[in-house]
């Protein structure tokens, strides 16, 4: 079974450039989840979806910070202009939902996409 | 608030040793669920158990085990006969129950080294 499918696996950019990372949840899964993991903060929610509707987006940082989802097998986290502040490891999570609140399954991750901001 | 933490930071074993993770939380919800990860150094998230605050029974998958303790709020992970493939970053993880507080709070991780 395809697990979720995260791209590009590496990203280096100069500053100021726009980055977009893509996600493709496991077929079925209704909720959706951006995460950046950077050694000083750990493992951090940034935005979650459920059934392609944003829920909560209080982890995104800034309004250089967006997130789509426009159907059920897709989404984007996009910054734009991009900072060295922003480098970091972005991983994308899907889970079955329930009631609309991601419930109590479990979160299967991507690889991940290791960005690089220069 | 919820909060998870684990607080040893490293530990380092040698191949064949028993290891355990310490996990606490914090919650004020009555229902919530628990979870722990392993990141091995290729990077990817593993999901590894959940467990539900009204089950408090222990688990064992192969060498290992888990000892949910809803008394001391702890949810501690026991590795038996450890093995360099174990060498990991693990995560324990708490979720709430509906609203915001339905999202995932992780622990900073545990760096386990296996060493042969």
């Amino acid at each position: 079974d395809a697990g979720v499918i995260q791209s590009p696996r590496h990203e280096v950019t100069e500053m100021g450039q726009e980055v977009t990372l893509r996600c493709k949840p496991i077929s079925g899964h209704n909720s959706l989840f951006w995460y950046r993991q950077t050694m000083m903060r750990g493992l951090e929610l940034l935005i979650y979806f459920n059934n392609n509707v944003p829920i909560d987006d209080s982890g995104m940082p800034e309004d250089r910070f967006s997130a789509k989802m426009p159907n059920a097998s897709f989404s984007t986290l996009k910054i734009q202009p991009s900072e060295p502040r922003d480098s970091a490891v972005y991983f994308c999570a899907s889970s079955l939902g329930e009631g609309g609140q991601g419930g109590n399954q479990p979160q299967h991750f991507g690889d991940g996409t290791r960005l690089s901001i220069l | 608030a919820q909060k998870v933490t684990q607080a040893q930071t490293e530990i380092s074993v040698v191949e064949k040793e028993d290891v355990t993770l310490d996990c606490v939380y914090e919650t004020r919800d009555t229902t919530y669920y628990l979870f722990w990860y392993k990141q091995p150094p290729s990077g990817e998230l593993v999901f590894l158990i959940r467990r539900n605050s009204f089950d408090e029974q222990n688990e064992i998958s192969g060498r290992y085990s888990w000892n949910f303790q809803k008394s001391t709020s702890s949810f501690n992970f026991t590795i038996t006969a450890s093995q360099v493939v174990d060498s990991a970053v693990y995560f324990c993880a708490l979720k709430g129950y509906g609203g915001s507080q339905g999202n995932l709070i992780f622990g900073k991780g545990t760096k386990l080294s296996v060493k042969p």
